[in-house]
């Protein structure tokens, strides 16, 4: 079955720093994979999207991820972080059928003065 | 143009009530998905409908059901409420395809008294 893994649950980066958000997956076929961002009390807006061709995307904000297959990862990363880059940030993975997506459980980022 | 939009924003009941959330997807777009999203649980899917038909869903009891119109328009009910249906339940709606991104909209929080 699908399923998507945040490591890391709560992230701290000083502004400037460089970020990188962990993502591993599990999927039996090329996987469709995502990042989203969420602020408080808002949806969620789509970063990057990776359904195949060059392993590393690069999507709104400055935000860049590469798809690893041999190591079922999904990493984002930002070389400098921004205070407005506070936020929830989620991975997920297409089911293979419909619009159906699985979602890790988040990876919550503050960025500190 | 506009994004996905639910209404309405904040809804409270007592529990064993029923509800109805109403979500429109953004023009053009026939998928729409529901998820519910808890602190415990993250995001889960609920249910994917696509031309009026339920293509996909998730493991959640029979109590939440959901329907969509000719317009793309969509709805989701669940009936006898419990307190631990209080989340916050986002739509998302996709382009006509599969494992296409899904935009989000700002999601509807339920509060179950």
């Amino acid at each position: 079955a699908q399923s998507v893994t945040q490591p890391d649950i709560h992230i701290t980066v000083s502004e400037g720093a460089s970020l990188e958000l962990r993502c591993n997956y599990s999927y039996g076929a090329t996987p469709y994979l995502f990042w989203y961002v969420q602020s408080p009390g808002q949806g969620l807006q789509l970063l990057l999207k990776y359904f195949s061709g060059d392993t590393l995307v690069q999507g709104i904000k400055g935000f860049e991820a590469e798809f690893k297959r041999s190591q079922s990862s999904f990493n984002l990363r930002k070389p400098s972080v921004h205070w407005s880059d506070a936020a929830e940030y989620f991975c997920a993975v297409g089911a293979g059928t419909g619009n159906q997506f699985y979602f890790g459980t988040g990876t919550s980022l503050t960025v500190i003065p | 143009k506009a994004g996905v939009t639910q209404t309405p924003r904040y809804l409270i009941k007592t529990r064993g009530q029923q509800v109805t959330l109403s979500c429109s997807p953004i023009s053009g777009h026939r998928s729409v998905s529901w998820y519910q999203q808890t602190p415990g649980q993250g995001l889960q899917f609920l249910f994917e409908y696509f031309s009026e038909t339920q293509r996909n869903k998730g493991n959640f009891p029979g109590r939440f059901s959901g329907r969509q119109f000719s317009n793309s328009r969509s709805e989701m009910n669940v009936s006898t409420l419990e307190l631990g249906d209080s989340a916050l339940y986002l739509c998302a709606s996709s382009p006509v395809g599969e494992n296409t991104e899904a935009f989000f909209g700002q999601g509807t929080r339920l509060t179950v008294v």
